[in-house]
């Protein structure tokens, strides 16, 4: 079964400062990957996803992760962190066959923002 | 309204107590999921609906119990839960079920709290 890594449940930056947050998977074929971000009181929001059409994948709100297979790894950036990045960031794995992809999430890992 | 809307929000019930999540997609979707968010753990799937009929059940307890009547809406309902059932529950939506690169669309989600 394929599964994900998020190290470090709880990164502090200050903000403008660089926002890096990290994903591992493990899977023994390309992975499908993506990036949520899931605010206060609100349901999970797709930031971007890894399809294998390019290794640097551009999300919203100016985040984007990239895909190195030589490392396993999917982290996520963003260049300047902004007090309203704050909020719990997932990764996940899709896993599957055709026709019966779920996901597999990581435990998710908490962005805090300082001024 | 937009998206996946879910009520109530917040929900208190005792342990012999029989309640019921509702969820409601407006994005015209073919397929729906509900999702259990405990601290400190990965989103674990309960289920998955795909037009109506359930295509996946992650060995979820018998007190949960899911009903899809049309694929815009989605209940679960609650009986004879345990204190470790509390979590916020996720409903999620996506055009079909199992795709690889399905992106899901998350409800803000049920807050329960089981006495």
């Amino acid at each position: 079964a394929q599964s994900v890594t998020q190290l470090g449940s709880h990164v502090s930056v200050s903000e403008g400062a660089l926002v890096l947050l990290r994903c591992n998977y493990s899977s023994s074929v390309p992975p499908y990957l993506f990036w949520y971000v899931q605010y206060p009181n609100q349901g999970l929001q797709l930031l971007l996803k890894y399809t294998s059409a390019a290794t640097l994948v551009k999300g919203i709100n100016g985040f984007e992760a990239e895909f190195k297979k030589s490392e396993t790894s999917f982290h996520l950036t963003k260049p300047s962190a902004h007090m309203s990045d704050a909020a719990e960031y997932f990764c996940a794995v899709s896993e599957g066959t055709s026709g019966t992809y779920k996901y597999i999430f990581g435990t998710g890992t908490r962005l805090k923002v300082l001024a | 309204e937009t998206g996946v809307t879910q009520t109530p929000r917040h929900l208190v019930m005792g342990m012999t107590n029989k309640k019921s999540l509702k969820c409601e997609q407006h994005l015209g979707h073919n397929a729906m999921y509900w999702y259990k968010q405990s601290a400190k753990k990965p989103l674990e799937l309960m289920f998955v609906y795909s037009l109506e009929e359930r295509v996946e059940n992650n060995s979820v307890p018998s007190r949960f119990s899911p009903e899809c009547p049309n694929s815009s809406h989605l209940f679960l309902h609650l009986h004879t839960l345990q204190p470790e059932d509390s979590a916020l529950y996720l409903c999620a939506s996506s055009q079909q079920a199992g795709g690889a690169y399905n992106e899901q669309f998350f409800g803000p989600g049920t807050r329960l709290t089981v006495l």
